[in-house]
């Protein structure tokens, strides 16, 4: 199948500051993606999506960016809090409704 | 968690032994999706189904089946657990969108 990539599998920032964590992927048929985030014993909580048709979304406090030309997503925090510790995935969908997940970065933030 | 129920939770099997792993839905979701997620590959595809008795592999199939009879049950079975079937295994439902995901079961293959 597929793959699609994480950059830095671990990333730690400072309470407040904002965090950036990068994805790359390969599949240029890819139509829609999805951040998860994933806490210690628990199953990947979604986050926000994006389509392809689309280069920003926002939400609270989280937005993703997509950049077709370069099959790279990116996941914005803003002030990040310490309950954002955790791990987040990038995941990309295509025919069949087919979801794969990149191999995830594990985000901590200090206080 | 979306009303996706795993069972069970956590299990430790012995080599060469059937395990049946069963995955419940109450959402009344069309696609329904087994991972496995182990430390450095995050989560990988093993076979999904896209309406009752329609299933698919995924990327690292070999050595699991899957059933799905109804469409609020999917079952993964492993025909004879081995010690690198040990891992996280996470099902999950998608209604077109977004998937939700399971708490999870802890497998362990001794």
């Amino acid at each position: 199948g597929e793959s699609v990539g994480l950059h830095l599998p671990t990333l730690s920032v400072q309470e407040g500051d904002n965090s950036i964590i990068n994805c790359a992927y390969s599949n240029s048929a890819s139509d829609y993606f999805i951040w998860y985030k994933q806490e210690s014993g628990k199953g990947p909580q979604f986050i926000i999506d994006i389509r392809s048709n689309m280069d920003k979304r926002q939400g609270q406090r989280v937005t993703v960016l997509l950049n077709k030309t370069v099959k790279h997503l990116s996941l914005q925090i803003a002030a990040t809090q310490p309950g954002d510790s955790a791990v987040y995935f990038c995941a990309e969908i295509y025919t069949g409704n087919q979801f794969y997940f990149g191999t995830g970065t594990s985000l901590t933030v200090i206080p | 968690d979306a009303g996706i129920t795993q069972s069970p939770r956590h299990k430790v099997t012995e080599t060469g032994t059937p395990v049946t792993l069963r995955c419940h839905q109450t959402e009344n979701h069309r696609y329904m999706y087994w991972y496995r997620q182990d430390p450095g590959h995050g989560l990988r595809l093993i076979h999904y189904s896209y309406g009752v008795k329609d299933t698919d592999k995924g990327e690292v199939s070999d050595g699991y089946s899957v059933s799905r009879s109804k469409t609020e049950d999917f079952l993964l079975t492993l025909e004879s657990a081995t010690s690198s079937q040990t891992s996280v295994y996470f099902c999950a439902i998608s209604g077109g969108n977004e998937a939700f995901f399971g708490q999870g079961t802890r497998l362990t293959v001794v």
